[in-house]
């Protein structure tokens, strides 16, 4: 277990729905990083809050949107979803902005569109 | 953009094999680079941080080294636990942090 916990695990849904994917961050952590993981694509950046602010953002679509609460849980939120929107969705969290020791991930939450 | 390159996409080693995974890099500015193992269906796990050329670590079997255009990461004599993805990323001075699409290692008994 590496501390940052992800629900659900899994996931099913028609084309054009919405999800929300959540992130508990490891206890500690200030930032939560949002991650894509395709089989063609790699680890996509998404973005990041820090202490409940957005601090950076990476290639996310319009569609997607994301918030850090005060008790620093993340969700993530995906809207009108495509079939191209299956992959797996990876939350991280570190001890600092810059996220120099290393960023801990959680074990992912799968997300099938059909 | 930030750009990460690995090498080879896959590599099959017999058990002690050592070998040397690649990673390539273009960055604006270099905060750091990272090391991670990922298994199937998983996290990735983090390995390590380099900060600057000539910088090296170690645990294990594994060794990072970087220099200002790439890092190389050294599996000294492998077993069979060490198959896995290895990613290879690099963080910005803008905190993103950008992934290269890894080297698949399968070490065979």
């Amino acid at each position: 277990d590496s501390g940052v916990t992800q629900t659900p695990k899994h996931l099913i849904t028609a084309t054009g729905q919405r999800v929300t994917l959540r992130c508990s961050p490891r206890s500690g952590d200030l930032s939560v990083y949002w991650y894509q993981q395709s089989l063609d694509q790699g680890l996509q950046f998404l973005i990041q809050y820090y202490n409940g602010e957005e601090r950076a953002k990476g290639n996310i679509l319009e569609r997607f949107s994301a918030q850090q609460f005060p008790d620093l849980h993340s969700e993530l939120n995906l809207s009108s979803l495509e079939l191209g929107d299956s992959a797996l969705y990876f939350c991280a969290s570190s001890g600092e902005a810059a996220g120099g020791g290393g960023y801990t991930f959680g074990s992912g939450t799968r997300l099938t569109v059909v | 953009e930030d750009q990460v390159t690995q090498s080879p996409e896959a590599l099959r080693l017999q058990e002690g094999e050592s070998s040397s995974l690649n990673c390539s890099y273009t960055v604006s500015g270099l905060r750091g680079l990272f090391w991670y193992r990922q298994d199937p269906g998983k996290g990735p796990e983090f390995l390590f941080t380099l900060y600057s050329a000539g910088e090296e670590k170690e645990k294990e079997r594994l060794k990072a080294t970087l220099t200002k255009k790439e890092s190389f990461l050294h599996i000294t004599a492998p077993k069979p636990e060490d198959s896995a993805t290895y990613l290879c990323a690099v963080q910005a001075y803008d905190y993103k942090l950008s992934f290269g699409a890894g080297t698949t290692v399968t070490v065979r008994a």
